[in-house]
């Protein structure tokens, strides 16, 4: 089946810097996209979805932006700080398929003080 | 409230021994979920469960069985452990929202 792939395994950033994780995904028909972050020992936290019908979305500190030509899917993190560490996955959604979720590999953020 | 909640953290298995993982919500989701996660690997979808009485596959069913005999309860039953199901089992809920709710996870070894 189609998956949601991340670009980069790795990212390190400095404290206080803007951090940009991307992810590629194949699946067209997708209905919409979410990001997760997970810590070390814990399970994955919802940080922001988008529908497939947008180009961007904002939350607190979080950007996702979708360019759909390209498939391509990306969070951006401002003013990173050290909680911000921790594996980032991208995943894919469909109402039609009772919203199970296909989720990539996932980024390591590391953040540097 | 809780959310969801998983039993045992962690489990090291005999090979061919048996067990089952809990896994529990309060918030009255209909949609529940089991994934594992390897190493280094996003999460895999093994089985899911859209109401009480009602499952189905996922990406990875092979050596797992589950049932729904309730809302609050999803247990995912492993009957014959075998090496290649050493991983971490995560449980997900899901209501009326596009979020997905995840508990702590269970790693489980089998040696």
């Amino acid at each position: 089946g189609e998956s949601v792939g991340l670009h980069l395994p790795t990212l390190s950033v400095q404290e206080g810097d803007n951090s940009i994780i991307n992810c590629a995904y194949s699946n067209s028909a997708s209905d919409y996209f979410i990001w997760y972050k997970q810590e070390s020992g814990k399970g994955p936290q919802f940080i922001i979805d988008i529908r497939s019908n947008m180009d961007k979305r904002q939350g607190q500190r979080v950007t996702v932006l979708l360019n759909k030509t390209v498939k391509h899917l990306s969070l951006q993190i401002a003013a990173t700080q050290p909680g911000d560490s921790a594996v980032y996955f991208c995943a894919e959604n469909m109402y039609s398929n009772d919203y199970k979720l296909s989720f990539g590999a996932g980024t390591t953020v590391t953040v540097r003080a | 409230n809780a959310g969801v909640t998983q039993t045992p953290k962690f489990r090291i298995l005999k090979i061919g021994q048996s067990m089952t993982l809990q896994c529990t919500q309060d918030m009255n989701h209909n949609y529940m979920y089991w994934y594992r996660q390897d190493p280094g690997m996003g999460l895999k979808l093994i089985y899911y469960s859209v109401g009480a009485g009602i499952t189905d596959k996922g990406e990875v069913p092979n050596g797992y069985n589950v049932s729904r005999s309730t809302t609050e309860d999803f247990p995912l039953r492993l009957e014959l452990a075998a090496p290649s199901q050493t991983s971490v089992y995560f449980c997900s809920t899901r209501g009326g929202s596009r979020e997905q709710y995840f508990g702590p996870g269970t790693r489980l070894t089998v040696t």
